[in-house]
């Protein structure tokens, strides 16, 4: 089967810094990215990692084991604005089109 | 830029009517993609298409059928419509599989 697990909701503070955590079980592995999603919104690209390692984009930075299956989402000087959900989605082989499993998200609340 | 762009934005139907969803991309994008989002469930692939001409399932799509008769365009097609099809439906596209996909603002659909 294939499944992903994160955590349904994170709490913090503004100025903080928060990971949210995605560990995967798929037949097939491409790689493992992240999407936000606002409240009443479009998902919109954060981020992606086909190797193992640490990729940063400004105050976001996504890492990836392969070996563990695992991944997170690191978002640093929180604001208020990145109250949002948070979903990662590992990309299938090229036999399955490389379609994306997503997880069910993660809602994040950023407190004054 | 528009990107990619949904049509109708809101709609309600009753129980049995048809419909069509309408998704427009203007990236020259080759795969296109419709989801659900129900409260809960994360993203659903429902049908996709890799190029013009071609559509194949996703994982759920039954009561959908699907065309893409123009690269840039992707109907989204309800038959007879039920209420466990009330959702929110995402167009999503993008140049390869393996591309961060470019998402649709939604289609907020209830049936009655």
């Amino acid at each position: 089967g294939q499944s992903l697990e994160q955590p349904s909701e994170v709490t913090a503070v503004e100025g903080a810094i928060v990971q949210i955590n995605c560990t995967y079980q798929t037949s097939g592995f491409y790689g493992l990215s992240w999407y936000q999603q606002h409240d009443g919104g479009a998902p919109t690209f954060l981020s992606y990692n086909a190797l193992d390692g640490l990729e940063e984009t400004g105050r976001f930075s996504s890492f990836l084991s392969r070996s563990d299956s695992y991944g997170y989402l690191l978002l640093q000087e929180l604001q208020m604005k990145d109250s949002a959900s948070y979903f990662c989605a590992v990309i299938g082989p090229a036999g399955n089109n490389r379609k994306l499993i997503w997880g069910l998200g993660t809602s994040l609340a950023v407190n004054p | 830029n528009a990107g990619v762009t949904q049509t109708p934005k809101f709609r309600v139907l009753k129980t049995g009517q048809s419909m069509t969803l309408l998704c427009a991309q203007d990236m020259n994008h080759e795969y296109m993609y419709w989801y659900r989002q129900d409260p809960g469930m994360g993203l659903r692939l429902i049908h996709y298409s890799v190029g013009e001409g071609t559509t194949a399932k996703g994982e759920v799509p039954d009561g959908y059928n699907v065309s893409r008769l123009k690269k840039q365009n992707f109907l989204l097609g309800l038959e007879s419509a039920a209420p466990s099809q009330t959702s929110v439906y995402f167009c999503a596209s993008c140049a390869r599989g393996d591309q961060p996909q470019h998402f649709g603002d939604g289609t907020r659909l209830s049936i009655l």
